[in-house]
């Protein structure tokens, strides 16, 4: 399963909302969808499993939301720390595997 | 604290194998899944394979079959992965990351990464 992520690059103020996008190839088990944020030279940090659900310590400005092919991370009120690059993540397909987006580049003007 | 510690940078030739580690703390070793993802230069991440410390279960992505080992100690928490017959396509910052799936089943989201481990193929 290919996942797609736009924006390539989103450029806000802080105070704006972010939505970054991650379209499947073919539909996702919602139970397998997560997202990542990476700052630069750190490991990724889980923000979102379930296609949904915020993992612990996440504050309440992310949220992500869809199903099947279709996906969404929403953050609201971006801060200065909220730099970095976000990344979609699935397990399915036949043979099951997992697969990343490319990735969206959050930048704070 | 909770942490996953990885080795340092490797500089190898096209040809070698090249073993990297990722020492476990501030939580059970034998309770989640530890997974190896590796993203090369200008390239998406890429997901290799996992390994069980419980019981030292491993599983591999399809691309790796045969090139891939995943150990680990227990006596340290430590595991270890193990790339073999290496070219520069393998050139790429090395990930280990847990999975915190319960009853020996996998969530396939990894909760816990480590900083990463470069690794440089060149002759």
């Amino acid at each position: 399963i290919v996942l797609t992520q736009s924006p390539d690059t989103l450029s806000l103020s802080p105070g704006e909302s972010a939505t970054l996008s991650c379209r499947a190839s073919q539909s996702v088990t919602s139970a397998y969808l997560a997202w990542y944020q990476q700052k630069v030279g750190q490991g990724l940090r889980l923000l979102i499993y379930g296609a949904s659900a915020r993992a612990p310590g996440i504050p309440d400005r992310f949220g992500g939301s869809g199903s099947a092919t279709n996906f969404t991370l929403t953050i609201s009120r971006v801060e200065p720390e909220d730099l970095a690059v976000y990344f979609c993540q699935q397990y399915g397909g036949s043979p099951p595997a997992v697969t990343f987006g490319g990735g969206t580049k959050l930048e704070i003007k | 604290q909770v942490q996953l510690v990885q080795s340092g940078a490797e500089v190898t030739k096209p040809g070698a194998s090249v073993k990297l580690s990722c020492r476990a703390s501030g939580f059970t070793f034998g309770n989640s899944y530890i997974h190896w993802v590796r993203r090369a230069p200008g390239q998406g991440f890429e997901w290799m394979g996992m390994i069980h410390p419980r019981d030292g279960s491993s599983k591999y992505a399809q691309n790796f079959q045969g090139r891939v080992r995943m150990t680990r100690d227990t006596s340290t928490t430590t595991v270890f992965m193990e790339l073999s017959s290496l070219t520069s396509q393998d050139t790429a910052m090395y990930y280990c990351a847990r999975d915190d799936g319960k009853w020996l089943v996998p969530n396939w989201f990894f909760d816990l990464w480590g900083r990463g481990s470069l690794v440089s193929v060149s002759s």
